[in-house]
């Protein structure tokens, strides 16, 4: 079956770095996207990796193996407002969006 | 960038009525719509996806007579929820998808409560 791994929640302080980690197992393979949402918002987007590597946009970087299924979402310089859910969502065969349940992410001062 | 409105944000009804949202693409012509809801604490669940002129293909447990979709232009597609009850109560989120694009781009959301 078609699965998306991630952590429910995390925590970190304000300055620092954080990596949100997300594993998929889907019928095929179109891309992996990161999507903010903060509450009671719709989501909005963040990053869309195809090919193996680092991709970085801003204090956001996101990462994908496509051999393991694994991408991670890497966040620097933490701000206050960078609280919200990352949801994390793999494309597959049919250019249909798996998404994972979210991360929610604490930030504290 | 592209945008996708939604209309309404929010909408209070009564059980046993009919709700539409409408959603629509404002500056790019969007060939699939997706609709999605999505409960308190929840992840996005995929309800069905329409193309633009066909029917819309519903996810197993959506009832389409319930949830009706029409995806007429290529830049509107409406979801009306009939009959509605206090279950239906949700977050419905539209996205939309232009041709020979892979990503997609999300409405502001509508915030449904059926008393």
């Amino acid at each position: 079956g078609q699965n998306i791994d991630q952590p429910t929640e995390m925590t970190a302080t304000e300055g620092a770095i954080v990596q949100i980690n997300c594993t998929y197992q889907t019928s095929g393979f179109n891309g992996l996207f990161w999507y903010q949402q903060h509450a009671g918002e719709a989501p909005t987007f963040l990053s869309y990796n195809v090919l193996d590597g680092l991709e970085e946009k801003g204090r956001f970087s996101s990462f994908l193996s496509r051999s393991k299924g694994y991408s991670y979402l890497l966040l620097k310089e933490l701000q206050m407002k960078d609280s919200a859910s990352y949801l994390c969502a793999s494309m597959d065969s049919n250019y249909q969006l798996i998404w994972g349940a979210g991360t929610k992410l604490i930030i504290k001062p | 960038g592209a945008v996708v409105s939604q209309h309404p944000s929010r909408v209070i009804c009564k059980s046993g009525t009919s709700v539409k949202i409408e959603c629509r693409s404002l500056d790019f012509q969007a060939t699939t719509m997706f609709w999605y809801r999505q409960f308190p604490k929840k992840s996005l669940m995929l309800m069905a996806t329409s193309n633009e002129g066909s029917k819309a293909t519903y996810e197993q447990g959506v009832e389409k007579d319930k949830f009706l979709i029409n995806h007429a232009s290529l830049t509107l597609s409406t979801l009306t929820v009939t009959s509605a009850h206090p279950e239906d109560s949700s977050f419905y989120i539209c996205s939309a998808r232009d041709l020979g694009g892979n990503e997609q781009f999300f409405g502001p959301g509508t915030r449904l409560t059926v008393l």
